[in-house]
């Protein structure tokens, strides 16, 4: 019944570990996000995918990589994990043309320590 | 980059009371939407908004987006404990350009 699912939902690591965090949609969208809160709850934009192509990309590190293997799945991996990227990772996804809104997961809270 | 600018950043009612809150811009915005935000969740969305002077409600939420398209507003008619969360707009610069910017956020809490 999950319109947009995320795994894990809480991930603690060490710094310079790599990690994945999964997202899936059952929505039927193209279009697909990722989005960062920080610990002010500022949210960012940072990736966004359109039938597994990527469309925008926020000036983020190139340690961060999304992949698409499908319309349905935006996946986000890390490299090299920083203190910095400790924050709320949001999915979202939202239905292309005019009318657009954005629906989002449950989120995963990386701690990187 | 764009910036949405809320305001109040947090506030402290009553249950009852009615609560407004706004968000500013500093360029013209298209789609205008409203969000909310519970603790360990998603945003979820409240209100869209796609015309200048657009005027529409959710149950006790109504929204409306400013006729500069550089502002909206969020009302919440006799608030209840429900209510209590983070509520953010969010705005789209361009039709088809999936790219949502956020506000700063407002903070609810309801005093008992």
């Amino acid at each position: 019944d999950t319109a947009v699912s995320q795994t894990p939902k809480y991930l603690v690591t060490q710094m310079g570990n790599d990690k994945s965090i999964k997202c899936e949609q059952n929505l039927g969208h193209d279009t697909m996000y990722w989005y960062k809160q920080d610990s002010k709850k500022f949210l960012k934009i940072m990736f966004s995918y359109n039938n597994k192509e990527l469309i925008i990309n926020e000036t983020v590190p190139n340690r961060f990589s999304p992949k698409s293997p499908d319309k349905a799945h935006l996946n986000l991996h890390i490299n090299s994990l920083e203190l910095g990227d400790s924050a709320v990772y949001f999915c979202a996804s939202s239905p292309r043309g005019r009318l657009t809104e954005a629906f989002f997961g449950q989120g995963t809270r990386l701690t990187v320590v | 980059g764009q910036q949405l600018n809320q305001s109040p950043q947090s506030m402290f009612i009553q249950e009852g009371e009615d609560v407004s809150m706004n968000c500013t811009s500093s360029s013209i915005f298209n789609t205008w939407l409203w969000y909310k935000q519970d603790p360990g969740e998603g945003p979820v969305l409240l209100i869209a908004l796609y015309k200048a002077g657009e005027l529409t409600s959710n149950g006790r939420l109504t929204a409306q987006f400013g006729i500069t398209r550089k502002d909206s507003f969020l009302n919440i008619s006799a608030s209840i404990p429900s209510d209590v969360g983070i509520y953010f707009c969010a705005g789209r610069a361009e039709f088809g350009n999936e790219k949502l910017t956020f506000g700063t956020g407002t903070r609810l809490t309801i005093i008992p």
